[in-house]
């Protein structure tokens, strides 16, 4: 059974970088048929997709985010990581890994339970 | 990118029949058939119900459903139960290869 994990600080400095690491169980990153996402929550608030790579390093961004954005996969690892620069209190959420099926369907079908990170001094 | 349409929040009597609409563009969700609907209980992650707009995963009771007309995505739940009391998202692939989340609607059974 796959199994997605968030990791990372709970509390993150104004102005500061928000780091986030999902680690992957249960099967292989590098499978052809998968894109590897992050998905945000703001408290009582709805999703927000946030960025997506393959193991091949193909990534797509959410153009509000893109210029803050930066995801990346390490395949040895079995992990794929995000980066979001110079944060502000609007980016407290829960922040998901999820997995995306991406060929002929389009879908997230595996999700990790969520980590919450809170931007405060 | 705007977040697509639903409404607030829906509510209805156990055994009865819902439909939450999810309305976006030519550019998702009438672009599309990469339309799928989450399901999400307080201090849950979501879980996939609808994917490619009306199919359902293994284990997705039957009495959910999906369907679109144009821009509009629609997920309905038949037979309502207590347990499907939720926040549900829609969510749609894009022109620009991205997703995009509707603003979620609370169900809720009376």
């Amino acid at each position: 059974q796959l199994q997605l994990q968030e990791s990372g600080p709970g509390l993150v400095k104004p102005s500061e970088t928000l780091s986030l690491t999902c680690t992957v169980s249960g099967g292989s990153l590098t499978s052809s048929s998968y894109y590897w996402d992050w998905i945000r929550q703001p408290p009582g608030k709805g999703l927000e997709w946030i960025a997506s790579i393959n193991y091949n390093g193909n990534r797509y961004y959410n153009p509000s985010l893109k210029s803050r954005v930066t995801i990346s996969v390490d395949t040895s690892e079995n992990q794929f990581s995000l980066k979001l620069k110079s944060v502000t209190a609007a980016d407290t959420a829960v922040y998901y890994c999820a997995r995306e099926l991406g060929s002929t369907s389009n879908y997230f079908d595996y999700w990790g339970q969520g980590t919450l990170v809170t931007v405060s001094s | 990118q705007s977040a697509l349409t639903q409404p607030a929040s829906v509510s209805g009597s156990p055994g009865q029949s819902i439909t939450i609409s999810c309305t976006g563009s030519s550019s998702d969700v009438g672009g599309y058939n990469s339309v799928s609907w989450y399901q999400q209980h307080p201090g849950k992650a979501p879980q996939l119900m609808i994917y490619d707009v009306s199919n359902r995963p293994s284990g997705v009771s039957n009495r959910f459903s999906g369907s679109k007309s144009g821009n509009t995505a629609s997920l309905t739940i038949s037979g309502l139960q207590a347990e499907d009391e939720a926040d549900y998202y829609c969510n749609s692939y894009t022109t620009s290869s991205t997703w995009v989340f509707g603003g979620g609607t609370k169900v809720t059974v009376l």
